[in-house]
Parts: C-alpha cells; sequence; structure tokens
C-alpha cells in the first residue's frame, strides 16, 4: 500500500524539542524531493520545509529556519524533522508531502504537535 | 514575505460551476509558478487535486480543471457535486519555494 505515515507528536513544553518522522511505503522514495507542512487548530495549510532526492539539499520557511532541521533516510525510507527551541506558534498536525508529481503518494493524517507550558 | 491570496469562501448551486483563483503579492502568476490545488475536507488530510497549473492526477474527477486567468491562478468546478462541498488550498512556488494561499471554503447549496 502506498502510503506517508506520520509520528512523534507529542506535548512539549516551549523552549523543549521534538523529532518527527515520516515512514515512506509502497513507493519509490527516493524519487521524490520530501516536504513537511503544518495546520495549526483551525487554521491553513503552512509550508515547513523540503528537502531533495538524496538529502543533499533542504529548505525551510522564515518561521522554522535556524531552529528545525529536515533529514531523510533512504535506506529506511524515512523523512524526519528535528524540532528545537519549540514555541506556541508551532502548535500544529505537522504532515509530510510530495508537491508537483504525477502520482503522489496521498498525505498520512498527519502528527500533533503542542507547545504549552 | 509573500502572501498567496485566495476567496475566503464562495457558494455554488449543484450542477453549477464556480472559479476558484489565486493570487500572488509578488505579481501576475503565470506557469512558472507551478500551481499546485489540493482539498481538504473536515478532520481528513488533504488531497491533491491538481499538479502544475493544469495536470490532474488519475483520481482528480474531470470537472476539477486548473488554469491561469488574468493573471492568477485558478480552480474551475464545473458541474459541481455536493461532494465537492470542502475547504480548497493553492500552492505557488515563489523563487522555488512553495507558499500555501489562504484557503477558499466552499459551500455548495
Amino acid at each position: 500500500e502506498v502510503q506517508l505515515v506520520e509520528s512523534g507528536g507529542n506535548l512539549v513544553q516551549p523552549g523543549g524539542s521534538l523529532r518527527l518522522s515520516c515512514a515512506a511505503s509502497g513507493f519509490t522514495f527516493t524519487n521524490y524531493w520530501m516536504h513537511w507542512v503544518r495546520q495549526a487548530p483551525g487554521k491553513g495549510l503552512v509550508w515547513v520545509s523540503h528537502i531533495n532526492n538524496d538529502g543533499t539539499y533542504a529548505n525551510y520557511a522564515d518561521s522554522v529556519r535556524g531552529r528545525f532541521t529536515v533529514s531523510r533516510d533512504n535506506a529506511r525510507n524515512t523523512l524526519y524533522l528535528q524540532m528545537n527551541s519549540l514555541r506556541v506558534e508551532d502548535t500544529a498536525v505537522y504532515y509530510c508531502a510530495t508537491i508537483n508529481y504525477r502520482a503522489p503518494p496521498p498525505w498520512g493524517q498527519g502528527t500533533l504537535v503542542t507547545v504549552s507550558s | 514575505q509573500t502572501v498567496v491570496t485566495q476567496e475566503p469562501s464562495l457558494t455554488v448551486s449543484p450542477g453549477g460551476t464556480v472559479t476558484l483563483t489565486c493570487a500572488s503579492s509578488t505579481g501576475a502568476v503565470n506557469s512558472g509558478y507551478e500551481a499546485n490545488w489540493f482539498q481538504q475536507k473536515p478532520g481528513q488530510a488533504p488531497r491533491s487535486l491538481i499538479y502544475l497549473t493544469t495536470y490532474k492526477h488519475s483520481w482528480t474527477p474531470a470537472r476539477f480543471s486548473g488554469s491561469v486567468l488574468g493573471g492568477k491562478a485558478a480552480l474551475t468546478l464545473s458541474g459541481v457535486q455536493p461532494e465537492d462541498e470542502a475547504e480548497y488550498y493553492c500552492l505557488l512556488y515563489h523563487d522555488g519555494v512553495p507558499v500555501f494561499g489562504t484557503g477558499t471554503r466552499v459551500s455548495v447549496l
């Protein structure tokens, strides 16, 4: 089955850290750039970061640059998002996704990150 | 900071036609912005409908079409069905950086 499954979301205090994972299956992971997208409760979609096929290039939204790091393990078909210095405004459901492909895997259900004291 | 703006809400009758637009604060949109359109229903993850401005996926209903109209990316729904009621998000690439639009809530009444 072609799928993306996010995990690692949790309740964390401001200033804390968290690592999200996205397990890919049923398709050739190395063929795709991968993205992280987030959605705060009741709000719209916001692009967070992307990484190229072999993990040698990544870019970030200004709101997370310097705090978040995206990486991938192509041997494990897994995408990661290391989130440091978390802020209340980082509270959201985080999705991994591919964009601009003919036959993209469906988005997963996301993983909820809650930053609160 | 680049802002991508969509209509907040639109209402359409079943069987009707509605066009959603997607504008960039940087200026007129063209195919180089590689517009994507996503549909999201309550409690569900987003689903891709259109990529590279006009291309449909195998699961995209034929009644959905993407284009550029008047300097904006556009998504047209022709022959709207009740199940098309949802939030729709566009995404535009700006110098290789994706930016989502503000979203349009489409009501079918």
